[in-house]
């Protein structure tokens, strides 16, 4: 069945230092990829998505393009901030596969200054 | 537009107990979805409603069910809470499948004792 694997944290950063959270999916079919990060205390917000090969979303500086070769979207922020600091989840969605939302388990990241 | 909004945003319940959180979705979203969130088990889907019906169904017990009003509005029930309950309860809206991008509500942290 179709599935997110994203790496394992915690990831704890120095402000301003280069961002990537590694994100790979297995689908049947074409998906759609999605971002989303969680603030302490806070539901989920929608970060970026993409819904074809070759796509790139990109939101609040956060970029991530779906790599069909490779099956991954990974999530890149040049310059991360303290106010950045939240849990990101990769997902995917697949309607030609099944009606479902397939999250992974989360990548906790800690901004230091 | 106004967002997903949940109510209550905190609970605290006893074991043996039932309750129930209400969910209201973004204006125009007729899918409602309900995630359970822990530290140990991260997001698991719950249930889908749409049109007041169910539509897809996580692997959780009988316990737990759930339903949709005419205006798309959800209410999930809990009963016989048991301690392994106590979590975030999240709500998420879409357009009209499960598979579009999701838009999460605060969630109800809901504590068990």
């Amino acid at each position: 069945g179709d599935s997110v694997t994203q790496m394992e944290g915690p990831v704890t950063l120095s402000e301003e230092a280069f961002l990537t959270i590694n994100c790979t999916y297995t689908a049947t079919g074409y998906p759609s990829l999605f971002w989303y990060v969680q603030y302490p205390g806070e539901g989920l917000q929608l970060l970026l998505k993409a819904t074809k090969a070759d796509d790139k979303g990109s939101n609040k500086g956060f970029e991530a393009t779906y790599r069909k070769e490779t099956t991954s979207f990974h999530l890149e922020k040049g310059s991360v901030q303290v106010s950045d600091s939240a849990v990101y989840f990769c997902a995917l969605s697949d309607r030609n596969t099944g009606n479902q939302f397939y999250f992974g388990t989360g990548t906790s990241l800690t901004v230091i200054p | 537009k106004a967002g997903v909004t949940q109510t209550p945003r905190y609970l605290i319940k006893t074991r043996g107990q039932q309750v129930t959180l209400s969910c209201s979705p973004i204006s125009g979203h007729r899918s409602v979805s309900w995630y359970q969130q822990t530290p140990g088990q991260g997001l698991q889907f719950l249930f889908e409603y749409f049109s007041e019906t169910q539509r897809n169904k996580g692997n959780f017990p009988g316990r737990f069910s759930g339903r949709q009003f005419s205006n798309s509005r959800s209410e999930m029930n809990v009963s016989t809470l048991e301690l392994g309950d106590s979590a975030l309860y999240l709500c998420a809206s879409s357009l009209e499948w499960l598979t579009d991008t999701q838009y999460f509500g605060p969630g109800t942290r809901l504590t068990v004792l």
